[in-house]
């Protein structure tokens, strides 16, 4: 099994409706994160938690909400999802610091008709 | 605040030849800089990374990275290419003491062509 799942990997929804992504792990890691990767961009930071009382805005965080319903796991949701939200979502666990770097779920690749 | 910079949108190379990506960066203090390769319809995989110490860092499949001070910049390198390094290819960089969230900056990736 991956150390960091993400579901679903695919998913078309249509404009206003919610949705939520799903990210669970099990590399022990305290920090989680949400980046959205879109061409030419690179990846930009949604959300971020330090553990489960922790949630924190990242760059691009309107729009979106999250969720840490426990140390392994961190959803995020579209509250009412438009057709600019369309991208490839990662959610990503580091240890504190991140000194050694973040580990990858495969993506979530949304896209809002 | 911290930036970093991928020039180029698309390398390409040789099978067998030495391949270099280039990546340079901005930070206020000292920084933690790091490579990740992405393969197609999957997540970004950590290469390597510079903490401190020796400037040339090794990492997997093969890949090194030379950070350079003076000239902000740590490019990733590999003797010998393989059709199998084709993928996208993200720097980042983290500021060592910001203090409560060291934010991660992602360079917009390169993507790395090797020809047979």
């Amino acid at each position: 099994d991956a150390d960091v799942t993400q579901t679903p990997r695919n998913r078309i929804t249509k404009t206003g409706k919610r949705i939520m992504l799903e990210c669970s792990q099990t590399k022990g890691h305290d920090r989680m994160y949400w980046y959205r990767q879109d061409p030419g961009l690179g990846l930009r930071l949604i959300y971020y938690s330090f553990d489960v009382k922790d949630i924190n805005k990242g760059e691009i965080s309107d729009g979106y909400s999250v969720s840490r319903q426990a140390q392994a796991k961190f959803s995020l949701s579209l509250e009412s999802a438009i057709p600019n939200q369309t991208a490839l979502y990662f959610c990503a666990t580091s240890v504190a610091g991140g000194v050694d770097g973040y580990t990858f779920g495969s993506g979530t690749r949304l896209t809002v008709v | 605040a911290q930036s970093v910079a991928q020039p180029e949108d698309q390398v390409n190379v040789a099978e067998g030849n030495p391949l270099t990506v280039k990546c340079t960066y901005s930070v206020s203090g000292n920084p933690y800089l790091f490579w990740y390769v992405q393969y197609p319809n999957r997540g970004l995989q950590f290469l390597l990374k510079y903490i401190t110490g020796d400037n040339l860092v090794k990492g997997s499949y093969g890949f090194e990275a030379e950070f350079n001070k003076s000239q902000t910049s740590f490019h990733l390198k590999k003797p010998s290419a393989l059709v199998s390094d084709s993928a996208l290819y993200f720097c980042a960089v983290r500021d060592r003491f910001s203090g409560g969230y060291q934010k991660v900056t992602f360079g917009t990736g390169t993507k790395l062509q090797v020809i047979p």
